[in-house]
């Protein structure tokens, strides 16, 4: 069984401030690990990804991620957001067992205010 | 290539009325998925497909049918559609398990009265 929760619902940040959403996982296998952004009235878009090696991992808009493997962590940092970082953000994971089943968080909305 | 496609962006429903949710994708993608998007509680996976002529369950498969005759297709039927179906659905396809990412349809949001 695998699960993932994402530590904060909401997060309110000021405009080119740094910004950490947190995301803890669980997994009885070996699993990859994804972060997607949700734009209103959208579907989900991938941000990162980790397979292996690197636990840094760097994703579209200046986005990153770090793999923790002993914290079973996968938080995602930037280091200066912008007004159009305004989304909801999910972290996923999925593996090769399970039939490839994707594990979802609850979504944390990023809210930048100017 | 036009991606995940899904019709129609939005729908009314009256409780016990059935109809069709359409998900095509052009990537010659093997897997396909729906989800259901409800306030505060992320995705939940209804059925997924691995392959033409394959398809199972997800975490919430009571209420939905699905099938799958061509690589492209995976359409989704609520057989008689009660209130508790009122959510937005996301279709999704990916090349294979493991380490694909998955890539997203635009969203279909249903309400049932």
């Amino acid at each position: 069984a695998q699960s993932v929760t994402q530590l904060d619902s909401q997060v309110p940040v000021f405009e080119e401030a740094p910004v950490e959403l947190r995301c803890n996982y669980s997994s009885s296998v070996s699993v990859y690990l994804f972060w997607y952004v949700q734009y209103p009235n959208q579907g989900l878009q991938l941000l990162l990804k980790y397979l292996s090696g690197s636990t840094l991992v760097k994703g579209i808009n200046g986005f990153e991620a770090e793999f923790n493997k002993s914290q079973t962590s996968f938080h995602l940092r930037k280091p200066s957001v912008h007004i159009s970082d305004t989304a909801e953000y999910f972290c996923a994971v999925r593996g090769n067992t399970n039939a490839g089943k994707s594990t979802f968080g609850d979504g944390t909305t990023l809210t930048v205010k100017p | 290539n036009a991606g995940v496609t899904q019709t129609p962006k939005f729908q009314v429903l009256k409780t016990g009325q059935s109809m069709t949710l359409q998900c095509a994708q052009d990537m010659n993608h093997e897997y396909m998925s729906w989800y259901r998007q409800d306030p505060g509680m992320g995705l939940r996976l209804i059925h997924y497909s691995v392959g033409a002529g394959i398809t199972d369950q997800g975490e919430v498969p009571n209420g939905y049918n699905v099938s799958r005759s061509t690589t492209e297709d995976f359409p989704l039927r609520l057989l008689s559609a009660a209130p508790s179906q009122t959510s937005v659905y996301f279709c999704a396809s990916s090349l294979r398990q493991g380490h694909y990412e998955q890539y997203f349809g635009p969203g279909t949001r249903l309400t049932v009265t």
